[in-house]
């Protein structure tokens, strides 16, 4: 079957780097996307990769190889509002669109 | 743009009962997904439409569920005869496609959370 795999928890310093590693067992997908989620809130788009390499959007950059069949989140210059869960997710050929469990990243002061 | 709005925000019902769930994508998109999500899990696909044809639908998702979005605009997501497993959050996301394929961002609504007591 399709899945995706993500550490349940990582934790972080405030004002320190954090990568949020996202594996994968699917075939044939059109990209991959990353989503953050606070307590009680709803998902919102972080970041996209359709092609391999390295997508920069401001603090938060993403990465895919399909090769490898992996991809990461990395979030910058840490602040105590990116505290929150991170969704990797995927879109199959047939759209039914897979997400991770998501990684809990708790940030120190 | 108000961004994609849900109703009810919380729904109490007991098992076996119907419960309905409204869901207003952002005016201008043309796809709307319905998702579900539990405690510590990530969202579930249960089923999509362009515009007002439902496009895929879970494999996952029994017969006591249906969805539709008659006009292309609002939908709806029905379960009939609850069961206590159907207690989660209800989210919905609208999105407008096209350009490059997968390239589409959701925007999520702030969901609809069920307790099936």
């Amino acid at each position: 079957g399709q899945s995706l795999e993500q550490p349940s928890e990582v934790t972080a310093v405030e004002g320190a780097i954090v990568q949020i590693n996202c594996t994968y067992q699917t075939s044939g997908f059109y990209g991959l996307s990353w989503y953050q989620q606070h307590d009680g809130g709803a998902p919102t788009f972080l970041s996209y990769n359709g092609l391999d390499g390295l997508e920069e959007t401001g603090r938060f950059s993403s990465f895919l190889s399909r090769s490898d069949s992996y991809g990461y989140l990395l979030l910058q210059e840490l602040q105590m509002k990116d505290s929150a869960s991170y969704f990797c997710a995927v879109r199959p050929r047939d759209d039914k669109i897979i997400f991770g469990k998501g990684t809990r990243l708790h940030i120190l002061p | 743009d108000t961004g994609v709005s849900q109703d009810p925000r919380h729904k109490i019902t007991k098992r076996g009962q119907n419960v309905t769930f409204r869901c207003d994508p952002i005016s201008e998109h043309n796809r709307l997904y319905w998702y579900r999500q539990t405690l510590g899990q990530g969202p579930e696909f249960l089923t999509y439409f362009q515009n007002e044809a439902q496009l895929e639908k879970s494999r996952l998702l029994s017969d006591r569920f249906s969805a539709e979005r008659p006009k292309g605009s609002f939908s709806t997501l029905e379960i009939q005869r609850t069961e206590q497993g159907d207690s989660a959050m209800y989210l919905c996301a609208s999105s407008l496609a096209g350009g490059q394929r997968g390239q589409e961002t959701q925007y999520f609504g702030p969901g609809t959370r069920l307790l099936v007591l």
